[in-house]
C-alpha cells in the first residue's frame, strides 16, 4: 500500500462547478501538507501549503486538512476551464525530511 | 530571468551514452532535488542536496551522479543512458528544507532509444 494514494481520475465537471479532489494517507507523522497543480508538459506549481490541521483558503480554493482521519482536500469554487490539469498533493513530517506525492488526480473543466 | 530553469528542455540520445542535464536556481535557496515523472509512478526523487558539496540519495538513485559546486546549479548526469530512464526529469529547490514547499523547474523530456 502506497504511503500516500490519490484517485487519478479524470474527473470532469461542468465550468461553475464546486471541484473536491482529495488524498488519504498512512503516516501519521506527516504535518506539511500541500497542492501543486500541473499543467501538460509543465512543471509543478505550488498551490496551496498548510501546517497540521485546519482550513486554508486563498481566493477560489481551499485547502482542507484532517488529521484524525488522515485525510485532505482541495476544494474549487467556480471552476474555470484554465484549472483543467493534474493536481498533486504533498506530504511530509517536516524538518529534512523528503516530501511524499501523491500521483495525482487529472481535471477537466468543461465549457 | 528569476526562478529555477532546466536545460535542455527535450533530448534525445542512445542507450549507453553519458547525458547530462543541468539545473539553475536564483533564489539561492539551500535544497536542490532531482525527481523523475513516469506514468503510474508519479514524482519520484532521485538525489536531492541540502547545500553545495552535500548530496544524497533518494528514492531511485541508480544509474545516476550528482554533484553540486555552486549553490545555484545542481546537475544530473547518467552516466551510461538506458532505455528505462526515458522520463520526463524535473529540477526543483527549496528555502526551508526538503520536507516543506519545494519549487520546481519546467521539466526536461528525456528520450533513450
Amino acid at each position: 500500500q502506497k504511503e500516500v494514494e490519490q484517485d487519478p481520475g479524470p474527473l470532469s465537471v461542468p465550468e461553475g462547478a464546486i471541484v473536491s479532489l482529495n488524498c488519504t494517507y498512512s503516516n501519521s507523522a506527516f504535518q506539511y501538507f500541500m497542492w501543486y497543480r500541473q499543467y501538460s508538459r509543465k512543471g509543478p506549481e505550488l498551490l496551496m501549503y498548510t501546517y497540521s490541521s485546519g482550513n486554508k483558503e486563498d481566493g477560489r480554493f481551499t485547502a482542507q486538512v484532517d488529521k484524525s482521519s488522515k485525510y485532505i482536500s482541495l476544494f474549487i469554487r467556480d471552476s474555470q476551464p484554465s484549472d483543467s490539469a493534474t493536481y498533486l498533493c504533498a506530504m511530509s513530517p517536516g524538518g529534512g525530511n523528503k516530501l511524499t506525492f501523491g500521483t495525482g488526480t487529472q481535471l477537466k473543466v468543461e465549457l | 530571468d528569476a526562478g529555477i530553469t532546466q536545460s535542455p528542455r527535450y533530448k534525445i540520445t542512445e542507450t549507453g551514452r553519458q547525458v547530462t542535464l543541468m539545473c539553475h536556481q536564483t533564489w539561492s535557496h539551500s535544497y536542490m532535488f532531482w525527481y523523475r515523472q513516469d506514468l503510474g509512478h508519479g514524482l519520484r526523487l532521485i538525489y536531492y542536496s541540502a547545500a553545495a558539496d552535500i548530496t544524497d540519495k533518494g528514492e531511485v538513485p541508480d544509474g545516476y551522479v550528482v554533484s553540486r559546486s555552486k549553490t545555484e546549479n545542481f546537475p544530473l548526469t547518467l552516466e551510461s543512458a538506458t532505455r528505462s530512464q526515458t522520463s520526463v526529469y524535473f529540477c526543483a529547490s527549496s528555502e526551508s528544507g526538503g520536507g516543506r514547499e519545494q519549487y520546481f523547474g519546467p521539466g526536461t523530456r528525456l528520450t533513450v532509444t
